[in-house]
């Protein structure tokens, strides 16, 4: 398996501008899990899904950021209108519901983001 | 709610040398416990894990830590790091839902 795959790996943009970040899980994985880190705040969790479905999105900062999941094997986290402020690396992890590592959370290697 | 605290921000020790990195919780509930390590530009990995049984958890590359209960605490410990050791560790605590809260990093440099 390639494990979590995350694209791009680098990004930089003007504030104001649309961001989409992409995240493909690990096959047979049920839960996708978007975080951010920084500097300031460490690894914060924005939202996470389980079958598709958005079951919890309380760390999503505010309406500018937006995170669908069309399909078990993609999802997306975007920022519209982008700010300075939104720069970070953001991980896509996944996880399976049974099995020997149902417990464990594999990370995809970050995009890296920066807003101008 | 769940917090972890991780006290130490850095930690250098020289090549060979034991390392402890400290990992200290707080929770109402029963807890999971893991250690994942960051290389740097790379994704989190993780190192092991306690879910239940053995106080004692082995892992990956000679890494081990123990869940004290009584302490509320998960330090992890390697009795001889080498350079490729130098890496970010993160503790993160999980009360069996499917959220993690994760410690804010140890950075941990291995000097020659």
């Amino acid at each position: 398996d390639a494990g979590v795959i995350q694209s791009p790996r680098h990004e930089v943009t003007e504030m104001g501008q649309e961001v989409t970040l992409r995240c493909k899980p690990i096959s047979g994985h049920d839960y996708l899990f978007w975080y951010r880190q920084t500097m300031m705040r460490g690894l914060e969790l924005l939202i996470y899904f389980n079958n598709n479905v958005p079951i919890d999105d309380s760390g999503m900062p505010e309406d500018r950021f937006s995170a669908k999941m069309p399909n078990a094997s993609f999802s997306t986290l975007k920022i519209q209108p982008s700010e300075p402020r939104d720069s970070a690396v953001y991980f896509c992890a996944s996880r399976p519901t049974g099995g020997e590592s149902y417990n464990e959370q594999f990370f995809g290697p970050g995009t890296r983001l920066t807003v101008l | 709610a769940q917090s972890v605290t991780q006290l130490d921000s850095q930690v250098p020790v020289f090549e060979e040398a034991p390392v402890e990195l400290r990992c200290n919780y707080s929770s109402s509930v029963s807890v999971y416990l893991f250690w994942y390590v960051q290389y740097p530009n790379q994704g989190l990995q993780l190192l092991l894990k306690y879910l239940s049984g053995s106080t004692l958890v082995k892992g990956i590359n000679g890494f081990e830590a123990e869940f004290n209960k009584s302490q509320t605490s998960f330090h992890l410990r390697k009795p001889s790091v080498h350079i490729s050791d130098t890496a970010e560790y993160f503790c993160a605590v999980s009360d069996g839902t499917y959220k993690y809260i994760f410690g804010t990093g140890t950075r941990l440099k291995v000097l020659a």
